[in-house]
């Protein structure tokens, strides 16, 4: 069954210090990628998507994302994290062009220390 | 412009009463899709609107769990026969027809059966 994996439950960073969030997906073909930032009590919004082409996508917020195949991962990564960056983060996966569902990973939770 | 609306945004109800959730998608979007989202877990898929059309159930969506979308403008989500498993934040998202996957969420209402 397709699956999105998100390894850490919780990850502390010092602010100003680089951030990578690891997200791996178990599907047959290519997938549509996705990370989300939830801040509490709001909704999802989108960071960046990966549908094709460029493997290294940019996004929102200074964040970037690169698509490895042969690893099946679509890790997050952010040069100098901003405390406003604490918040929780997913990844997802679309698997097909309709543009339907998608599958969420269980999401990481980053903190920011000053 | 104001976004996808979600109402109410908190909910407590006795197990076994019935509860119905409210969301307005952006006025453009014709489809239209409920998640559900239990603590420590990402969203999960429920059920996808296009315009008045429900096109996709989830399995999750039990006989207990019904959603309609008349006149493919807003939608309704009820439960019946309410459950403390159903405890959960219910998320609404829209998108229009020329863009997949391109989702807005709502901020979400929780729900907690007591």
């Amino acid at each position: 069954a397709q699956s999105v994996t998100q390894p850490d439950i919780h990850i502390t960073v010092s602010e100003g210090a680089s951030l990578e969030l690891r997200c791996n997906y178990s599907y047959g073909a290519t997938p549509y990628l996705f990370w989300y930032v939830q801040s509490p009590g709001q909704g999802l919004q989108l960071l960046l998507k990966y549908f094709s082409g460029d493997t290294l996508v940019q996004g929102i917020k200074g964040f970037e994302a690169e698509f490895k195949r042969s690893q099946s991962s679509f890790n997050l990564r952010k040069p100098s994290v901003h405390w406003s960056d604490a918040a929780e983060y997913f990844c997802a996966v679309g698997l097909n062009q309709a543009g339907t569902a998608l599958i969420f990973g269980k999401g990481t939770t980053l903190s920011v220390s000053s | 412009d104001t976004g996808v609306s979600q109402d109410p945004r908190h909910k407590i109800t006795k197990r076994g009463q019935n509860v119905t959730f409210r969301c307005d998608p952006i006025s453009e979007h014709n489809r239209l899709y409920w998640y559900r989202q239990t603590l420590g877990q990402g969203p999960e898929f429920l059920t996808y609107f296009q315009n008045e059309a429900q096109l996709e159930k989830s399995r999750l969506l039990s006989d207990r769990f019904s959603a309609e979308r008349p006149k493919g403008s807003f939608s309704t989500l009820e439960i019946q026969r309410t459950e403390q498993g159903d405890s959960a934040m219910y998320l609404c998202a829209s998108s229009p027809d020329t863009q997949n996957y391109g989702y807005t969420f709502g901020s979400g209402t929780r729900l907690t059966v007591v």
